[in-house]
């Protein structure tokens, strides 16, 4: 099944903006939104946003999400160490009645 | 306080099944989905499908239609995810997920278990 279409890597400084980019179509982003995950080496995905911009309970202000058009983004704000980790973006594909995913960004905090 | 705790990590042989287990607390079991996904080694993760546990039925992942069977036992708030014919490239992180959002199933992902390591090899 199709799925979203995530950059492999971004490097960013200590305190810099990372910005983070998925691409799906009209019938999973464009359509239902995205939900964006964060993932620790050997640890489950963590809820970071859903629907677009929404962040749950505890999560840091300094995380934004957005959406253009079939294209949703994950803003981070002022890096920190903890915040070296896998990325994932993730929607609901009304065309295929499947859950789909983005391969995954590893973000580098340099 | 919402919990999802999967049973023990397996090892099996190829061509045999695994049933792994996911008990939920901390809610009302039967009014939200519980989805399964995977994660190879060192890969992204992969949409298995979803299991209604109010009614109990059933999506599958076009990809998994034939091997995989999701049941719930809602006397004791538990989802299952059994898989059948395994190869050794099923060996990955079995991953249960509720939905949020009261009987939706195509909603976002909020608890997530911890994950149970299957391997399959010879």
């Amino acid at each position: 099944q199709a799925g979203l279409t995530q950059p492999p890597s971004v490097s960013k400084g200590l305190r810099q903006t990372a910005t983070l980019t998925c691409t799906g179509n009209s019938n999973n982003v464009g359509n239902q939104g995205a939900a964006w995950l964060q993932q620790h080496q050997g640890h489950p995905p963590k809820l970071l946003s859903y629907r677009n911009n929404n962040r749950p309970s505890g999560i840091s202000e300094r995380l934004s999400a957005s959406r253009s058009g079939n294209t949703a983004s994950l803003t981070i704000t002022g890096l920190q160490p903890e915040d070296e980790a896998d990325y994932y973006c993730s929607a609901w594909d009304s065309s295929l009645s499947a859950r789909v995913f983005g391969g995954g960004t590893k973000l580098t905090v340099l | 306080q919402v919990q999802l705790v999967q049973s023990g990590a397996e090892v099996k042989k190829p061509g045999a099944s695994v049933k792994v287990s996911c008990k939920a607390s901390g809610y009302t079991f039967t009014g939200y989905y519980m989805h399964w996904v995977r994660q190879a080694p060192g890969q992204g993760l992969e949409w298995m499908g979803w299991i209604n546990p109010n009614s109990g039925g059933t999506n599958y992942a076009q990809k998994f239609q034939g091997r995989v069977t999701m049941t719930r036992d809602t006397s004791i708030s538990t989802a299952y995810m059994e898989l059948s014919r395994l190869r050794s490239d099923d060996t990955a992180v079995y991953y249960c997920a509720r939905v949020m959002g009261w009987l939706r199933p195509g909603g976002d992902f909020d608890y997530w278990g911890q994950g149970t390591l299957v391997t399959v090899s010879s």
